[in-house]
């Protein structure tokens, strides 16, 4: 079946530091969607990319689906405390998602 | 945005007992939700599909008799955890989709945390 893997699993930055996240699919996606979870929260919805190749930004997030619709990345440019939490990718019609990567921010 | 609400929000239960787990989109209409397990620092694992008026899909591995789907309207899809035992100790998330929504988006609930003594 489908799989998904993020990358990497955990990291740890320092305030202001850029930090990304990347998605692999074993298979070709549909859409690519991206939720924030934080500690002890639920699952946020951020963006859905649907193209080959597109880019969305939204502020200091910048989302990429990769052309041949199987990668997506995620980068946070100038981390903030604010963006502590659990980054999930998710594709498909049923929302196959990822592992996740755990986002620390230090000051 | 849209709200989804689960209810409870924790439970605790004896071994062998069942529990029912309710979600609701509160603001639209949702032919289709989502149930899925979260271990602690994992990822969410997709249970089954619930649709309306219709019988849930499972996903490979999951038992339909032990988690029981019952989508009764629009706006309500229950969870029950047949007979359950500690290793059924989990945190559980229901999902929506508006289908009236312009994208794909789902719109999660708050989750419930069920320990099983």
């Amino acid at each position: 079946g489908q799989q998904v893997m993020q990358i990497p699993q955990y990291q740890h930055v320092q305030e202001g530091e850029d930090f990304t996240t990347y998605c692999n699919s074993s298979t070709t996606l549909s859409n690519i969607q991206w939720y924030k979870q934080r500690p002890g929260g639920h699952p946020v919805f951020l963006i859905q990319l649907v193209k080959s190749g597109e880019v969305k930004k939204q502020k200091r997030l910048t989302f990429q689906f990769g052309e041949a619709k199987k990668n997506s990345s995620l980068h946070i440019t100038a981390t903030q405390t604010t963006d502590v939490g659990t980054y999930f990718c998710g594709g498909g019609n049923k929302l196959t998602f990822g592992t996740g990567t755990q986002l620390k921010v230090e000051l | 945005g849209a709200v989804v609400s689960q209810h409870p929000s924790r439970v605790i239960c004896k071994s062998g007992t069942s529990v029912k787990i309710e979600c609701r989109s509160l603001d639209f209409q949702a032919t289709t939700m989502f149930w899925y397990r979260q271990f602690p620092k994992k990822s969410l694992m997709l249970m089954a599909t619930s649709n309306e008026g219709s019988k849930a899909t499972y996903e490979q591995g999951v038992e339909k008799d032990k988690f029981l789907i019952n989508h009764a309207s629009l706006t309500l899809s229950t969870l029950t955890v047949t007979s359950a035992h500690p290793e059924d100790s989990s945190f559980y998330i229901c999902s929506a989709r508006d289908a009236g929504a312009p994208n794909n988006e789902q719109f999660f609930g708050p989750g419930t945390r069920l320990t099983v003594l």
